[in-house]
């Protein structure tokens, strides 16, 4: 099956500054990536879809210039958190979007100190 | 897509069959029932998916009632590493060559008890 490899698998940050979260399809072209958030004892939650070579759609109420996506090639989708804080704190975790079954990474866990 | 009601959680012993049911009472005709479950700090996995027949695969079988309101999956002889959330999702089928995204509900805690 498709194998979806996500990096880093946690990092922690100060507050204000950006983390880059990376997501790689390793044996398959992704022209759809999904990125969601999930809170602690919560369910994911979509933030953003991102297509190659076009501007990726953001869920209402996710600001797109802090949570910028860049999907350039068919391999790789990133998401990068700007001047983060710690309500931005939570576990982000990529889908790629063919097929039947998506393929999830496994997730990166955020902590904004 | 058709909303899902899943049990918040659930006990099941070790080597016994979980049962894990869903309902989804608006389901439409095109929709398929998915099943998904989250190990704790990893990703989404799937798990099977169906239409209206009764499924099975190498991780679980997949029951859906006759009248396609509501499904059961079935993990014949559970460990303890089939701890996890699991989730029933409900979703039109997708034409090819475009995605939709999965809408995950809260979801049933399965715990596996030694």
């Amino acid at each position: 099956g498709a194998v979806v490899s996500q990096h880093p698998s946690w990092v922690i940050c100060k507050s204000g500054t950006s983390v880059k979260i990376e997501c790689r399809s390793l044996d398959f072209q992704a022209t759809t990536m999904f990125w969601y958030r999930q809170f602690p004892k919560q369910s994911l939650m979509l933030m953003a879809t991102s297509n190659e070579g076009s501007k990726a759609t953001y869920e209402q109420g996710v600001e797109k210039d802090k949570f910028l996506i860049n999907h350039a090639s068919l391999t790789l989708s990133t998401l990068t958190v700007t001047s983060a804080h710690p309500e931005d704190s939570s576990f982000y975790i990529c889908s790629e979007g063919r097929g039947v079954g998506y393929t999830f990474g496994s997730g990166t866990r955020l902590t904004v100190v | 897509d058709a909303k899902t009601t899943q049990p918040p959680s659930m006990d099941c012993a070790e080597g016994r069959a979980a049962n894990l049911p869903c309902n989804h009472s608006t389901i439409s005709g095109n929709e398929y029932v998915y099943w998904y479950r989250q190990i704790h700090s990893q990703g989404p996995q799937y798990i099977i998916h169906g239409l209206k027949n009764n499924e099975t695969n190498e991780m679980a079988s997949l029951i859906i009632t006759e009248d396609r309101k509501s499904s059961t999956l079935i993990l014949p002889h559970a460990t303890l590493r089939d701890t996890a959330v699991y989730y029933c999702i409900v979703r039109a089928v997708i034409s090819s060559g475009s995605a939709r995204q999965l809408t995950f509900g809260s979801g049933t805690q399965l715990t596996v008890l030694p």
